[in-house]
């Protein structure tokens, strides 16, 4: 079956702009997470949804840094007045269910470039 | 708080030969941990996972993890490496509050595989 998609899968972005980054999860999973992944570095949580709850937001760097899940499925990440301290992989994941025992299932990422 | 440390940022082993990818963790609880790797230009996939259950964990490919409570260590193994192994590999805690099973990685190893 399909899995998690993202797009675009890269984003060049002048400083200042503001960009959104989409996410599609796998049909019927209700956990839904994003992570920022720094070059050499291994991924940092951002942000949890549970259907279209955002449960915990704690990982989300500043206030320019919003995501939505309005209808339980597709998620956005929008991050405004982008920064070059924001160039990254932004990787989307999701599971079955909340708590651990449920495997998170990644998407390819979205690499952002801020000049 | 739960973290993980990847004791080597990269390592080199000839095709054939045994591959050790060391990773310590630190939890107050009892806690689920994973090995994911991560093939360049490609998503993040599960590896194997430990759940307090069998502590010798076996995953896909060929690779083991035994979990060990008294040296808090999970380390990651291979009997012979194949060249398609070569790729960045992450070991990864659940944390355990909120249990919304969010994710904290490891700073992550380069497997490198020589012919």
């Amino acid at each position: 079956g399909a899995g998690v998609s993202q797009s675009p899968r890269y984003k060049v972005a002048k400083r200042g702009q503001d960009v959104a980054l989409r996410c599609d999860p796998i049909s019927g999973h209700v956990s839904l997470f994003w992570y920022q992944q720094a070059l050499g570095q291994g991924p940092e949580f951002l942000t949890y949804f549970q259907n279209e709850a955002q449960l915990d937001k704690s990982g989300l760097p500043s206030d320019r840094f919003f995501a939505e899940r309005p209808e339980g499925s597709v998620s956005t990440l929008k991050i405004q007045r982008t920064q070059q301290e924001d160039s990254a992989v932004y990787l989307c994941a999701s599971s079955l269910g909340p708590g651990r025992p449920y495997e998170q299932y990644f998407g390819p990422g979205t690499r952002l470039t801020v000049t | 708080a739960q973290s993980v440390t990847q004791l080597d940022s990269h390592v080199s082993v000839s095709e054939g030969t045994p591959v050790l990818l060391r990773c310590n963790y630190s939890s107050s609880y009892s806690p689920s941990l994973f090995w994911y790797v991560q093939h360049p230009n490609k998503g993040l996939q599960l590896l194997l996972k430990y759940t307090s259950a069998a502590t010798l964990v076996k995953g896909i490919n060929g690779f083991e993890a035994e979990f060990k409570k008294s040296e808090t260590s999970f380390h990651l193994t291979k009997p012979s490496a194949h060249m398609s192994d070569a790729a960045e590999y992450f070991c990864v805690v659940s944390a355990a509050s909120g249990n919304t099973g969010k994710l904290i990685f490891g700073q992550g190893t380069t497997l490198q595989v020589k012919p």
